[in-house]
């Protein structure tokens, strides 16, 4: 089955800083791979995905990286906001599996 | 986007009951929804994969006969946690898939307190 690590565990950064967070996964059959935020108390929602045939996509202050050679694919928020403080989750998948597997999460909180 | 929502938001429940959590995809046909649990401050982990009109599959270690699953149409799948116990409590969440792209909705949630 996916393996699937994401880090940091946690991130802290001030308003208008950029974040990082990176997932590492282990079936070179992945083709697809999302990032999800969930904000307390709610269900996860979809904020970008991107192909294995994609190396990067971006949207708005959102962008997300792939490295296929590497296994690993990235998300980046730039000029964050306090509203972007909540759970962020990668949940890479392949097409010979319908669901979602996710990592562990990364809690961001950006302080004002 | 697509729209998925889940009820009862919220229930708390006694020992030894069984509770029912609908999943509707609103504005779109779901022939595949998905159940997760999660945990305080951890992930969604991966109960069971439901199919319209079939009997649902469930991941290792997650007892089909506790944890009822029907799809009976394109927009509802239902969970039933029957003989509920202390250590169901748990953040329910359902999923659908949209057709034949890749991308997965969430509903909203529902959260089960078993006094």
């Amino acid at each position: 089955g996916e393996n699937v690590e994401q880090h940091p565990s946690t991130l802290s950064v001030q308003e208008g800083d950029s974040a990082v967070i990176k997932c590492t996964y282990s079936d070179s059959a992945s083709n697809y791979f999302p990032w999800y935020k969930q904000e307390l108390g709610k269900g996860p929602q979809l904020i970008i995905d991107i192909r294995s045939n994609v190396g990067e996509k971006k949207d708005q202050r959102i962008a997300v990286t792939l490295n296929k050679t590497a296994k690993h694919f990235s998300l980046h928020i730039t000029e964050t906001q306090p509203e972007d403080s909540a759970v962020y989750f990668c949940a890479p998948k392949n097409t010979g599996r319908r669901a979602l597997t996710f990592g562990s999460g990364t809690r961001l909180q950006v302080q004002p | 986007g697509a729209v998925v929502s889940q009820h009862p938001s919220w229930v708390i429940c006694k020992s030894g009951t069984s509770v029912k959590i609908e999943c509707r995809s609103l504005d779109f046909q779901a022939t595949t929804m998905f159940w997760y649990r999660q945990f305080p401050k951890q992930s969604l982990m991966l109960m069971a994969t439901s199919n319209e009109g079939s009997k649902a599959t469930y991941e290792q270690g997650v007892e089909k006969d506790k944890f009822l699953i029907n799809h009976a149409s394109l927009t509802l799948s239902t969970l039933t946690v029957t003989s509920a116990h202390p250590e169901d409590s748990s953040f329910y969440i359902c999923s659908a898939h949209v057709g034949a792209t890749y991308e997965q909705y969430f509903g909203p949630g529902t959260r089960l307190t078993v006094t």
